[in-house]
């Protein structure tokens, strides 16, 4: 089955810094997402993208995050300035056009601000 | 507001145990409805998903779960674990009349299955 991947597997950073969390999705999907997992808790819905654009985002999507897909086949999530409460695992994902489609999940990236 | 809400926050069961983790969601419209399950370090997987038709869908590995629209509820059962079906277990839904697809995902269910 194909597969979209996330690197990397597991990121540090210190607060106040910049990361780039990224994504291969998978070839001909054209809807992508990021959520996330902070520790014990539930899978949120970050951000969808289609067509170039966000065509989605949650409340948790603030300024402070941004997402690019900026060359046809890699799919960024940045965050400008992280704070510990953006430790978490990120998940990014692909579909098919149809709505009818299930999501395919990467492994994730463990995202831990110091 | 959508939601979806898991009741079993961890479940440890024998092997051959019967499983069953309950769902409920909250949402005006028509839904499509999924299992997810994670093994330990690795990615979401789909178990089985529900969009129309017969309320009682099969999935992957001998799970099933069944869609009761009156209580929206959408349990998983399995009639007997096994030590490998331990994982965390996450129902989601998404509505049909969405553009964007997106997930939203219950709390999850730790499954702990004894040898």
């Amino acid at each position: 089955e194909p597969e979209v991947t996330q690197t990397p597997s597991h990121q540090v950073t210190q607060m106040g810094q910049e990361v780039i969390l990224r994504c291969v999705p998978i070839s001909n999907h054209l809807y992508f997402y990021w959520y996330r997992q902070i520790l014990g808790q539930k899978v949120e819905f970050l951000v969808s993208f289609y067509n170039n654009e966000i065509s989605e985002k949650s409340e948790i999507f603030d300024d402070q995050f941004s997402v690019e897909r900026p060359d046809g086949s890699n799919f960024t999530l940045k965050i400008r300035s992280t704070k510990l409460e953006d430790s978490a695992m990120y998940f990014c994902a692909s579909r098919r056009p149809s709505s009818n489609e299930k999501l395919f999940f990467g492994s994730g990236t463990q995202l831990s601000v110091l | 507001a959508q939601s979806v809400s898991q009741h079993n926050h961890h479940v440890i069961l024998s092997e051959a145990a019967s499983l069953e983790l309950g769902c409920n969601y909250s949402y005006g419209g028509t839904v499509n409805l999924f299992w997810y399950v994670q093994y330990p370090g690795q990615h979401l997987q789909l178990l089985l998903k529900y969009f129309s038709g017969d309320p009682l869908v099969k999935g992957i590995k001998g799970f099933e779960a069944e869609f009761i629209k009156s209580k929206f509820s959408f349990n998983l059962r399995k009639p007997s674990v096994q030590w490998s079906d331990t994982a965390e277990y996450f129902c989601a839904v998404n509505s049909i009349s969405s553009n964007t697809g997106k997930l939203i995902f219950g709390q999850g269910t730790t499954l702990q299955v004894k040898p």
